[in-house]
């Protein structure tokens, strides 16, 4: 199995365009879970999704932030319009079960950058 | 509030030597303590997790600790090597869906 695949790896745009990024999880897994990494504020989970079905969405920033699961075997998160303060690496990462308290495998992250 | 403390925030030890990196949580109900280790420009990956049923959990250098009553855990690397140097993150889950709630992190540096 390839893991969970994210793309781009890298992302730059100017402020006020829309920005989204795609994670393809690892096959039969359950949960999807979107976070965000700085170096001011670690690690934050923005949503995560059971069975194709948003979960908790309280850790999206605002409604300049959404996210979908269309299907079992991808997930987009949006931000539009994007700021300077949405530059992070956004992390990807699935698990089997349908808890929290399982195992989590990252994607690669998308280094993300607003100008 | 539902929060992971981790200390330190910075840990330099010598090649050879033992590292010990402790986390304390807020929530008793908490049952789920995972230990994640991230290398520079590097994905988060698992190296070691505990349940709140088991105290110690070992896997050759690595250990987890486990203390429900004082509410906190530990990670501790024996015969440290150049490797283990990364940034190393605990997390407990916490809440009505029992999210994990991550730590602040600790950058282990392992001096040759």
């Amino acid at each position: 199995d390839a893991g969970v695949i994210q793309s781009p790896r890298h992302e730059v745009t100017e402020m006020g365009q829309e920005v989204t990024l795609r994670c393809k999880p690892i096959s039969g897994h359950n949960s999807l879970f979107w976070y965000r990494q700085t170096m001011m504020r670690g690690l934050e989970l923005l949503i995560y999704f059971n069975n194709n079905v948003p979960i908790d969405d309280s850790g999206m920033p605002e409604d300049r932030f959404s996210a979908k699961m269309p299907n079992a075997s991808f997930s987009t998160l949006k931000i539009q319009p994007s700021e300077p303060r949405d530059s992070a690496v956004y992390f990807c990462a699935s698990s089997t079960g349908d808890a929290t308290n399982e195992k989590l495998f990252f994607g690669s992250g998308t280094q993300l950058s607003v100008l | 509030g539902e929060n992971v403390e981790q200390h330190p925030s910075t840990l330099s030890v010598q090649e050879g030597d033992s590292a010990v990196i402790k986390c304390t949580y807020s929530d008793s109900a908490s049952n789920y303590f995972p230990w994640y280790k991230q290398e520079l420009g590097k994905r988060p990956q698992l190296i070691i997790d505990i349940r709140s049923n088991v105290g110690e959990k070992k896997d050759q250098r690595i250990a987890v600790t486990l203390n429900k009553t004082a509410k906190h855990f530990s990670l501790h690397i024996t015969e440290t090597q150049p490797e283990d140097s990364a940034v190393y993150f605990c997390a407990a889950s916490m809440g009505s869906n029992y999210q994990l709630i991550w730590g602040a992190g600790t950058k282990l540096i392992i001096k040759p």
